[in-house]
């Protein structure tokens, strides 16, 4: 089956880390571009970050300098490292496929909360 | 990067037509034909409608269509049904290999 499982979400203090991962089956990882998604509670979605086949990353602006993305083709894994967490972070984080700049095939979601 | 424009609600009554606009820039919309829209039922995963402004995966029905005119996009269901009442978001490639999406719109239907 065709899938994405997120895993690491949970809760955190602000100014803290976080790792999620994603893992992937039914499809040739390799291949394609890996995007992170995420959707504030009652909000629209947020796009974060994505990578290519070779490892090259972008970023929203909101999150350069504190989350990385990175993948791992032989585990067919993707992780996003979240350092110096804030509240306004707190969110459903999405792992998705890429397409041509479309994103078609979702995971179901990993919750992240940011809070004293 | 500033999120694309898309009315808050929509409605219209079964077997009628439902239009949502998402208007961005020159940047996004406007520079490139990479416009997709998502269907968001409450609770539920994202799922891909629309790509490439007009093309429909496998499995999406007919009755969703899109189109793009300047920096507008917009996504059309004809032939309403209450299963297609849910949050509906648009999405651009916003030219510095990101991605933009739009403010969502909930589609009710009467």
């Amino acid at each position: 089956e065709v899938q994405l499982v997120e895993s690491g979400g949970g809760l955190v203090l602000p100014g803290g880390s976080l790792r999620l991962s994603c893992a992937a089956s039914g499809f040739t990882f390799s291949n394609f571009w890996m995007s992170w998604v995420r959707q504030a509670p009652g909000k629209g979605l947020e796009w974060v970050a994505n990578i290519n086949q070779d490892g090259s990353q972008n970023y929203v602006d909101s999150v350069k300098g504190r989350f990385t993305i990175s993948r791992d083709n032989a585990k067919n894994s993707l992780d996003l490292q979240m350092n110096s967490l804030r509240v306004e972070d707190t969110a459903v984080y999405y792992c998705a496929r890429e397409g041509a700049w479309h994103l078609d095939l979702w995971g179901r979601g990993t919750l992240v909360t940011v809070s004293s | 990067q500033s999120a694309l424009t898309q009315p808050p609600s929509a409605s219209g009554s079964p077997g009628q037509s439902v239009t949502i606009s998402c208007t961005g820039t020159s940047s996004d919309i406007g520079g490139y034909n990479y416009v997709s829209w998502y269907q968001q039922h409450p609770g539920k995963v994202p799922k891909l409608m629309i790509y490439e402004v007009t093309k429909r995966p496998s499995g999406v029905p007919d009755r969703f269509s899109g189109s793009k005119s300047g920096n507008t996009a917009s996504l059309t269901v004809s032939g309403l049904q209450a299963e297609d009442e849910a949050d509906y978001y648009c999405s651009s490639y916003g030219g510095r290999k990101n991605y933009v999406f739009g403010t969502g719109t909930k589609v009710t239907v009467l």
